[in-house]
């Protein structure tokens, strides 16, 4: 069983790209977590989803970034307009049932750069 | 809005030692609480899970207590080797109404040989 994969690993965007990340939960998981660690700060909570479904959003900036987990394939954390302020590293965890009595397991994370 | 915090920051002691790193937490209603570790630039490894109805888990030399009520957690490393030198991250579900976890900044452990 494979753990919770993320990629591209590493991403370097400019200015105003666009920057899209993958997550593929663990399989049997239906509870997609995403996270983004800055420089010198601990992980920060951005948004909760199931499938198909945002359940919980409360750590994700208004503007310029939004997620999904569509009924197939990967979930997506989509940053528009890329600035300097959001080079971090971005953890997706992964979690069988409803977030109150399980573990969660992370990915190793999508490190970006903006230039 | 839960808050959590460890200490301490930053610890570097000799291997073969037993040590304890420390967790607080502003909101005790919370459901569980995680120990992880992170290496540097990688991802987070699970180590113990305490559901809020436990008072403590055990896997191997890692034993990690809570007490909810006083919204703390001590995990405890016996025998330390310089395989455990990465940064642990204590983090918890629940309490302040997010359903992500909340993290500390985590303790930086470093096991001289």
């Amino acid at each position: 069983n494979a753990g919770v994969m993320q990629n591209p690993r590493h991403l370097v965007r400019r200015r105003g790209q666009e920057a899209r990340l993958r997550c593929s939960p663990m399989k049997g998981h239906s509870h997609v977590y995403w996270y983004r660690q800055l420089p010198e700060e601990g992980l920060k909570f951005m948004v909760y989803l199931q499938k198909e479904n945002i359940i919980d959003e409360s750590g994700m900036p208004k503007e310029r970034f939004s997620a999904e987990f569509p009924k197939e394939g990967p979930s997506i954390l989509r940053i528009q307009q890329v600035v300097r302020g959001d080079s971090a590293a971005y953890f997706c965890a992964s979690s069988p049932l409803a977030p109150t009595n399980t573990e969660a397991f992370f990915g190793q994370g999508t490190r970006l750069t903006v230039v | 809005k839960q808050e959590v915090t460890q200490i301490p920051a930053a610890l570097s002691v000799p291997e073969g030692e037993n040590l304890v790193l420390n967790c607080s937490f502003t909101d005790s209603a919370i459901y569980n609480l995680q120990w992880f570790r992170q290496d540097p630039g990688k991802g987070l490894t699970s180590l113990l899970l305490i559901q809020s109805s436990q008072r403590e888990q055990t896997s191997g030399r890692l034993n990690a207590s809570l007490d909810k009520s006083s919204g703390r957690s001590t995990l405890y490393i016996a025998a330390s080797q310089p395989g455990d030198s990465a940064t642990y991250l204590c983090a918890v579900r629940g309490g302040g109404g997010a359903d992500g976890l909340t993290f500390g900044k985590g303790t930086h452990l470093i096991i001289q040989p």
